[in-house]
């Protein structure tokens, strides 16, 4: 089955830059989408396409990719930021969408 | 206002039945493309279900733990996705959310989330 790989957690100070590695166990990788999930709340997409932000997202989101790893970028971190962070996918037919396990940001 | 509203969550016994409902709002429901996502409880996103639009064909695609248990549907009549549970378990407990896409585009519009807890 296709999977998708993240760090369980990241750590960043406040005005620094984090990035959340998402891996692809196979290819061809299709496109990948990120998103923001606080505590309680339901998830918001702030990356789709690897690298289009949705209106409303602040620019210091942004995403990027290669080869089979996908990268969601946060610069200038706030603490507002401090939030699981989830990469998805589909697998090469389209037919299973997939999610990664998710990335625990903290701001220091 | 776009919005999707999930119902029908609740206490069910182990192997009982469950119809989740999502209504849907401030969008063209009939041209979108909607899925179910889980959440277990402390755990991550797990994608559940999908149902495409008829005009791409009305396909529907399920997760390899709930495929031949889970049915969903649409109303496009009503602006409502359902999803039916069978044989339920107690891994079946979780939080369920109702989002369009699913596509190339992601899943870029979520509920609120309706919670399902199986026990006996």
């Amino acid at each position: 089955s296709y999977e998708l790989t993240q760090p369980p957690s990241v750590s960043v100070s406040p005005g620094q830059t984090a990035r959340i590695t998402c891996s692809a166990d196979a290819l061809p990788k299709q496109y990948g989408s990120w998103y923001q999930q606080k505590s309680g709340q339901a998830p918001v997409m702030v990356i789709y396409k690897d690298s289009e932000r949705p209106s409303g997202i602040p620019e210091r989101f942004s995403g990027s990719s290669s080869g089979t790893t996908v990268t969601l970028t946060i610069s200038g971190v706030q603490a507002e930021d401090e939030a699981d962070y989830y990469c998805q996918s589909t697998d090469s037919r389209g037919t299973n969408v997939v999610f990664g396990g998710g990335t625990k940001l903290t701001v220091l | 206002e776009v919005q999707l509203v999930e119902s029908g969550g609740g206490l069910v016994k182990p192997g009982g039945s469950l119809r989740l409902s999502c209504a849907a709002s401030g969008f063209t429901f009939s041209n979108a493309w909607m899925n179910w996502v889980r959440q277990a409880p402390g755990k991550g996103l797990a994608w559940v279900a999908r149902i495409k639009s008829k005009p791409s064909g009305g396909t529907t695609d399920y997760a390899a733990p709930v495929k031949g248990r889970f049915t969903i549907s649409r109303d496009d009549s009503k602006n409502t996705v359902y999803l039916q549970m069978s044989s339920l378990k107690s891994e079946d407990t979780a939080v369920y959310y109702c989002a369009t896409g699913g596509g190339i585009n992601g899943v870029d519009i979520w509920g609120q989330g309706t919670t399902v807890t199986v026990s006996s």
